[in-house]
C-alpha cells in the first residue's frame, strides 16, 4: 500500500515568518493530496488540497506544491499567526487516504 | 461539519467487552469512513462504506467490524475490546458532489482498561 512520510514532526516559527511542511509518498498512482489542520481536542479540518494534474495551489496565506516526479508535496504558510498553531497532517489518496504522522506547528508571538 | 455526529463522544470499557460506536450523518453522503488516531501514527483507515450494505476493509481492520443498514448510519463494532484499541475514533464522509474531499466528525475517545 501507500506510504506517506511527513517532516518535520515539530516546527516552531516566529509570528510573521513562513512555515514549510514536507511530505513524500510511495505510490505514483496516488492522485489527490489534501492537508488537514487539527487543533487540540478537535476534528481534523481540510485546509487545502491539490490534485495530481496541478503543480501548485494557493489560498490566501497557504499554498501547496506537488512534484509528481519526485513524489513529494509541501504545505507553505506565509505570515504565520498564533492561530496557525496546530497539528498539520498531509495525506495521499488513490482509493483510500493514507496520512502522514503529523507536524506540530507552534507560532511564537 | 458536513452534518456528522458521533456517539458516544467518550467511553471507558473493560478488556473483552463488546463496544459499538455510531456515526450519523444527515446530508445523504454515499461514502463513509472509520479512522483511528494514535500518537505517532496519524490517522489510519479501519473500514469504509460506499453504500448501504457495501463495506470494505482499510489498513487496520483486524478486530473491527462495521455495518451500514441505512444511508445515515455507519456503525463500528469492537467484538471484544483490547487495550490496543484505546484510541480516538473519527468518522468521515466524502461530501456529496465531490470525488475526493473528506470531512470528519467530532471523534470518540475510547479507553479500554
Amino acid at each position: 500500500g501507500e506510504n506517506v512520510e511527513q517532516h518535520p514532526s515539530t516546527l516552531s516559527v516566529q509570528e510573521g515568518d513562513s512555515a514549510v511542511i514536507k511530505c513524500t509518498y510511495s505510490d505514483s498512482a496516488s492522485n489527490y493530496f489534501p492537508w488537514y489542520k487539527q487543533e487540540l481536542g478537535k476534528r481534523p479540518q481540510l485546509i487545502i488540497d491539490i490534485r495530481s494534474n496541478v503543480g501548485e495551489k494557493k489560498d490566501q496565506r497557504i499554498a501547496v506544491t506537488l512534484n509528481k516526479t519526485a513524489k513529494h508535496f509541501s504545505l507553505h504558510i506565509t505570515e504565520t499567526q498564533p492561530e496557525d498553531s496546530a497539528v498539520y497532517f498531509c495525506a495521499a489518496s488513490l482509493n483510500q487516504f493514507y496520512f502522514g504522522t503529523g507536524t506540530s506547528l507552534t507560532v511564537i508571538p | 461539519d458536513a452534518g456528522i455526529t458521533q456517539s458516544p463522544r467518550h467511553k471507558v470499557t473493560e478488556t473483552g467487552t463488546p463496544v459499538t460506536l455510531r456515526c450519523h450523518q444527515t446530508e445523504n453522503h454515499r461514502y463513509m469512513y472509520w479512522y483511528r488516531q494514535d500518537p505517532g501514527h496519524g490517522l489510519r483507515l479501519i473500514h469504509y462504506s460506499y453504500g448501504v450494505k457495501d463495506t470494505d476493509k482499510g489498513e487496520v481492520s483486524d478486530g473491527y467490524s462495521v455495518s451500514r443498514s441505512k444511508t445515515e448510519d455507519f456503525l463500528l463494532t469492537l467484538e471484544s475490546a483490547t487495550s490496543s484499541q484505546t484510541s480516538v475514533y473519527f468518522c468521515a464522509v466524502t461530501a456529496s458532489g465531490s470525488l475526493y474531499e473528506q470531512f470528519f466528525g467530532p471523534g470518540t475517545r475510547l479507553t479500554v482498561l
